[in-house]
């Protein structure tokens, strides 16, 4: 399954809110009705870290600034007010199918 | 607290393999998965499989199907990842990382390793 995303540069002011595409090249629902899936982190010089799984679904830990949203094969991850340590790259991730696949990222940082 | 630490970076020459751990603690091994990605500097995490100690499921990417081997150590909560055959392709920052889905119906990452830098040279 290939993952894109847009855009992949997104240069953001901090307090002003933030918005990132992601496609999937088929629907990521299963058989049980759940869609895979998920929103990763990556900070500089980090292990990337889960924010959203689900589609919707805030990880433990996860501010509320961030929310996910999208079906079938057209996902969105928002952030309500940036905040600096935002920065970093974003990816979104299925997991229908093995190999699971990340999107190329949206490097997200401050204006 | 939940933690995978792994073992550090290493440099191999072409042909040869590389074995990498990841040590886990404050959780019950043999209770969740460990997965294996890949990061090239600059490009996006790329899943190499999983190992699952608990029932013994073990899945490869099919881009590895016959250079990769995944094993662990329960008595050491520890999980392995060989790589075979090694090109400078190979050179990335390899990750494990817990799948803490199953209760969720998915899989997803909740912990990760801090990865290791292998460098194929």
């Amino acid at each position: 399954i290939v993952m894109t995303q847009s855009p992949l540069s997104l240069p953001v002011t901090p307090g002003e809110p933030a918005s990132i595409s992601c496609r999937s090249s088929q629907s990521l629902v299963n058989s049980n009705g759940y869609t895979q899936l998920g929103w990763y982190l990556q900070k500089p010089g980090q292990s990337p870290q889960l924010l959203i799984y689900l589609v919707s679904n805030r990880a433990s830990g996860v501010p509320g600034r961030f929310s996910g949203s999208g079906s079938g094969t057209d996902f969105t991850l928002k952030i309500s007010r940036v905040e600096a340590e935002d920065v970093g790259v974003y990816y979104c991730m299925q997991t229908l199918q093995s190999p699971y696949t990340f999107g190329p990222g949206t490097r997200v940082d401050l204006k | 607290q939940v933690q995978l630490v792994q073992s550090g970076a290493e440099v191999k020459k072409p042909g040869a393999s590389v074995k990498l751990s990841c040590r886990t603690s404050g959780y019950t091994f043999t209770g969740r998965a460990v997965h294996w990605l890949r990061q090239v500097p600059g490009q996006r995490p790329e899943c190499l499989g999983y190992i699952n100690a608990g029932n013994g499921n073990i899945r490869y990417s099919p881009n590895f199907l016959d250079r990769l081997t995944f094993t662990s150590d329960t008595s050491a909560t520890t999980a392995y990842m060989e790589l075979s055959s090694l090109r400078s392709e190979d050179t990335a920052v390899y990750y494990c990382a817990r799948d803490g889905g199953w209760t969720y119906g998915t899989t997803l990452f909740d912990y990760w390793g801090q990865g290791a830098l292998v460098t194929v040279s």
